[in-house]
């Protein structure tokens, strides 16, 4: 198993630009988030997914949206990228029991310039 | 709203020397507790979590967290540290309760970053 991947590992956009984070996981994991990594500032949830066409805001949804079309896919667009929104950012999953444990991916760190 | 509390944003001891992380949470449902770590440049790797029965639980890489619910901390210690120990170490927690609207989803403290002296 490959676990949960994330795509690009680094990326800069301008202000203004579009792009999409991509998150997959192969194990079959009904619950997917998405998270922010600030310096100082913990992670903050951003959006999750309990399970496939079922999503919603965590604490810091602005200016990002997603979607959840299959099991395994979970991506973040960001419409139209600010400076406030350079950090780095993870994808996380687990199965739907909040008993289990959340297997977090490597991370894509992201520069608004 | 809920939260969780990591008092030491920076921890300095010397190799072969204890090792205790705090952490507090706010009071709410029954929480769910865990503690991760995180290497500079990695992802997050869970080091133990805590649900139910034994307040005193085991992890991976010799780590240890005791649950103390009268004081709502959930502390990790390590008898002796080595110096591959040195990164980011996270507490989280998540409510098994519709509490706030954040059932299930977890709650990080800003985090504790050890440095190990030779």
């Amino acid at each position: 198993n490959a676990g949960v991947t994330q795509t690009p590992k680094f990326q800069v956009l301008k202000t203004g630009q579009s792009m999409t984070l991509q998150c997959a996981q192969d194990m079959n994991h009904e619950y997917m988030s998405w998270y922010r990594q600030d310096p100082g500032m913990g992670l903050r949830l951003i959006h999750y997914s309990v399970g496939a066409g079922i999503t919603d805001q965590g604490e810091v949804p602005n200016g990002y949206n997603v979607s959840r079309s299959t099991t395994e896919d979970f991506p973040l667009r960001l419409l139209s990228a600010a400076p406030s929104q350079t950090s780095v950012y993870f994808c996380a999953s687990r199965m739907a029991s909040l008993y289990n444990e959340q297997f977090f991916g490597p991370g894509t760190r992201l520069t608004v310039l | 709203a809920q939260s969780v509390t990591q008092p030491d944003i920076h921890i300095t001891v010397s190799e072969g020397a204890s090792l205790e992380l705090r952490c507090n949470y706010s009071y709410g449902a029954t929480p769910y507790l865990f503690w991760y770590v995180q290497s500079p440049g990695q992802g997050l790797q869970l080091l133990l979590k805590y649900f139910s029965g034994d307040t005193l639980v085991q992890g991976i890489k010799g780590f240890e967290a005791e649950f103390k619910r009268s004081q709502s901390s959930f502390n990790l210690r390590k008898p002796s540290v080595h110096w591959s120990d040195a990164a980011e170490y996270f507490c989280a927690v998540a409510y098994s309760l519709n509490y706030g609207g954040s059932q299930g989803n977890l709650i990080f403290g800003k985090g504790t970053k050890l440095s190990v002296k030779p």
